[in-house]
């Protein structure tokens, strides 16, 4: 039983252009989600994360969408650059329970020029 | 970069030997976890710590077990390893468990089972 969705295992962007991640989520306890990229042979690094009692959080080029409604986030990049060619993944976490991230299976993207 | 250092980087063993994975951090954070990554299946909670010999289950612990006797080492061992553990195990630190925190990783510990 998949809590956390990506259905999308792998999108192609072209430098400078918008990227678009997208993730589902099935648990309504899930109350804070977070994105991690992760390149090859090395751990997953934290990006950027947004609260349930928010709708947008941005960071410089990466803005995180909730629609808690439809139980979907999204992940933002633009501009695209190569250097954000990677695994992303969508994780998601409930209040009290430790900070135990459920994760989803990942999107890869890669950013050509 | 968040102080965690796992060992070894990669490890090949046998069938039925046991194996133990180390994780160290440096940033005195209460909580620690292991997850394991496979194709498919993003990463999953394996155990998890939330105080000095204070452990518990995650989501697929057959087969594992942990052990915490410092704030700042959390091992993860495979009592008689099988092929079904050959994976990628990753060690992530956090400094609260409200939930509203983020998780730092370690770099990752490459087992092979053979």
């Amino acid at each position: 039983d998949q809590q956390v969705k990506q259905n999308s295992p792998s999108l192609s962007v072209q430098e400078g252009r918008i990227s678009i991640l997208n993730c589902d989520y099935t648990n309504s306890m899930f109350d804070y989600f977070l994105w991690y990229k992760k390149y090859p042979a090395e751990g997953p690094t934290f990006l950027i994360s947004i609260s349930s009692i928010k709708d947008k959080n941005e960071d410089g080029r990466f803005t995180v969408f909730l629609n808690k409604s439809a139980k979907h986030l999204s992940l933002h990049i633009v501009p695209s650059q190569p250097g954000d060619s990677a695994v992303y993944f969508c994780a998601a976490s409930a209040a009290g329970t430790a900070s135990k991230l459920t994760f989803g299976t990942g999107t890869r993207l890669q950013v050509t020029l | 970069d968040a102080g965690i250092t796992q060992s070894p980087r990669h490890k090949v063993t046998e069938t039925g030997t046991p194996v133990t994975l180390r994780c160290h951090q440096t940033e005195n954070h209460r909580y620690m976890y292991w997850y394991r990554q496979d194709p498919g299946h993003g990463l999953r909670l394996i155990h998890y710590s939330y105080g000095v010999k204070d452990t518990d289950k995650g989501e697929v612990s057959d087969g594992y077990s942990v052990s915490r006797s410092k704030t700042e080492d959390f091992l993860l061992t495979l009592e008689s390893a099988t092929s079904s553990q050959t994976s990628v195990y990753f060690c992530a630190i956090s400094k609260f468990g409200q939930g509203n925190t983020e998780a730092f990783f370690g770099q990752g510990t490459r087992l092979t089972v053979v």
